[in-house]
């Protein structure tokens, strides 16, 4: 079946710097979704990218569908200490499956 | 705030006895879909309710039931409970039936078994 990876499982940045993470399926997805969570709260939909290497940007967070819509990608600009929180890809196939999220820290 | 809410907050139970999660959807949403969060399985898809049909099945144990009603609620029933069912159950919904739908997030009903 569908299964959806997500890497790296932790992600402790310096404030001000760069970093991504990746989201890889076993099988070709429909669109992929992304969602963020942060400590103590729920998900919250941030994204949902459908075409083929489509890009789409939200301020400092880029996220990025691969051309075989097996893969995406987020990317976070100048990490700020509001980035704090797991971020979820959920990828769209004949249903929506989660991969286990990228926790995010960050260090003033 | 996603509109959807989740009663209750939070629920202490012991091992053995039935607890019933509420979760009301957005204004307009059909689908309800039911998650379960600990910290060793990541967001884990239990259930999926459409217009008080169910409508597709997850990682949903035979101790554990839900429904939707004619207002378009829904209930997680957990019976039997067990130390290992302790964790976030989230409830989410969406406008329509399709997974590609945006699902919109309550925030979450954390039961803790002893």
């Amino acid at each position: 079946g569908q299964q959806v990876m997500q890497i790296p499982q932790y992600q402790h940045v310096q404030e001000g710097e760069d970093f991504t993470t990746y989201c890889n399926s076993s099988t070709t997805l429909s669109n992929i979704q992304w969602y963020k969570q942060r400590p103590g709260g729920h998900p919250v939909f941030l994204i949902q990218l459908v075409k083929s290497g489509e890009v789409k940007k939200q301020k400092r967070l880029t996220f990025q569908f691969g051309e075989a819509k097996k893969n995406s990608s987020l990317h976070i600009a100048a990490t700020q200490t509001t980035d704090v929180g797991t971020y979820f890809c959920a990828g769209y196939d004949y249903k929506l499956s989660f991969g286990a999220g990228t926790t995010v820290t960050v260090r003033a | 705030d996603s509109g959807v809410t989740q009663t209750p907050k939070h629920l202490i139970t012991a091992t053995g006895q039935r607890v019933t999660l509420r979760c009301s959807p957005r204004s307009g949403d059909l689908s309800v879909y039911w998650y379960q969060q600990s910290l060793d399985q990541g967001l884990q898809f239990l259930i999926q309710y459409y217009n008080g049909e169910e409508r597709a099945k997850g990682n949903i144990l035979e101790r554990f039931s839900a429904q939707q009603f004619p207002d378009l609620h829904s209930e997680l029933n957990l019976s039997s409970l067990e130390l290992g069912d302790s964790a976030l159950y989230f409830c989410a919904s969406s406008v329509d039936w399709a997974w590609a739908d945006t699902q919109y997030f309550g925030p979450g009903t954390r039961l803790t078994v002893l």
